[in-house]
């Protein structure tokens, strides 16, 4: 089974704070992704990587960013937190499909639930 | 712009059957995925379609038309467990996921 693990499933931070959210998979999985769930909305991308130390950015990549310097591991920072970045965090990985082209299945972490004060 | 479009909110009886629909507007299209997300949780992989028509997997069936821009998911014997949300999402021309906000389905007894 795929497993995808997220440091932390709750964390409150103060407004300004350097915040770090780590994600690791056990599947050996080129593709990783950062979203952000808020209510009444689409999960939200925020960066994603095809490769270790390379990174895209998603949708909304601002006030964010994201280091993958193993393959298993992709981290999200907060330079400095504000209370709209208070949200569900969801890291995701998955493989590249054979042909090269296209989408796999994501699999998703437990999320980390963020409150900025 | 690219939009995903489900019921914000659907109610069900245990062992009936329900539809819940998506239409997508999406620059190209690569396929469309049904995810589940019970509350507090992470989504969980259900389906994908890239080609017209039905799949058929348990209880659980998704549907696709292409050329009207539209999925369904069909669940059947509904179970009390199947409270949970679903979320459709579309696979553009680039490949990316455009994700619909997802509808909640309450199970009564």
């Amino acid at each position: 089974d795929v497993k995808v693990t997220q440091s932390s499933r709750y964390l409150v931070k103060r407004t300004g704070e350097k915040v770090f959210l780590e994600c690791v998979q056990d599947m050996d999985h080129e593709n990783m992704f950062w979203y952000r769930q808020d209510p009444g909305l689409g999960l939200r991308l925020i960066y994603f990587s095809y490769d270790v130390k390379m990174k895209e950015k998603g949708d909304i990549p601002e006030g964010y960013s994201v280091s993958r310097e193993k393959k298993e591991r992709f981290s999200l920072i907060l330079e400095s937190a504000s209370t709209n970045q208070t949200s569900m965090y969801l890291c995701a990985s998955s493989s590249l499909p054979a042909s090269g082209l296209g989408v796999d299945t994501q699999y998703f972490g437990p999320g980390t639930r963020l409150t900025v004060l | 712009g690219q939009n995903i479009d489900q019921p914000t909110e659907m109610t069900a009886t245990e062992g009936a059957i329900v539809q819940i629909n998506c239409t997508y507007q999406t620059s190209g299209f690569n396929g469309l995925f049904w995810y589940q997300q019970h509350a507090g949780e992470a989504p969980t992989f259900l389906s994908y379609n890239v080609l017209d028509g039905l799949e058929e997997k348990g209880r659980f069936s998704s549907f696709l038309s292409r050329s009207k821009g539209y999925s369904y998911l069909l669940l059947k014997e509904l179970q009390m467990k199947d409270s949970a949300s679903y979320l459709c999402a579309v696979t553009d021309s680039n490949y990316q996921l455009i994700w619909g906000a997802g509808t909640k389905l309450i199970i009564k007894p």
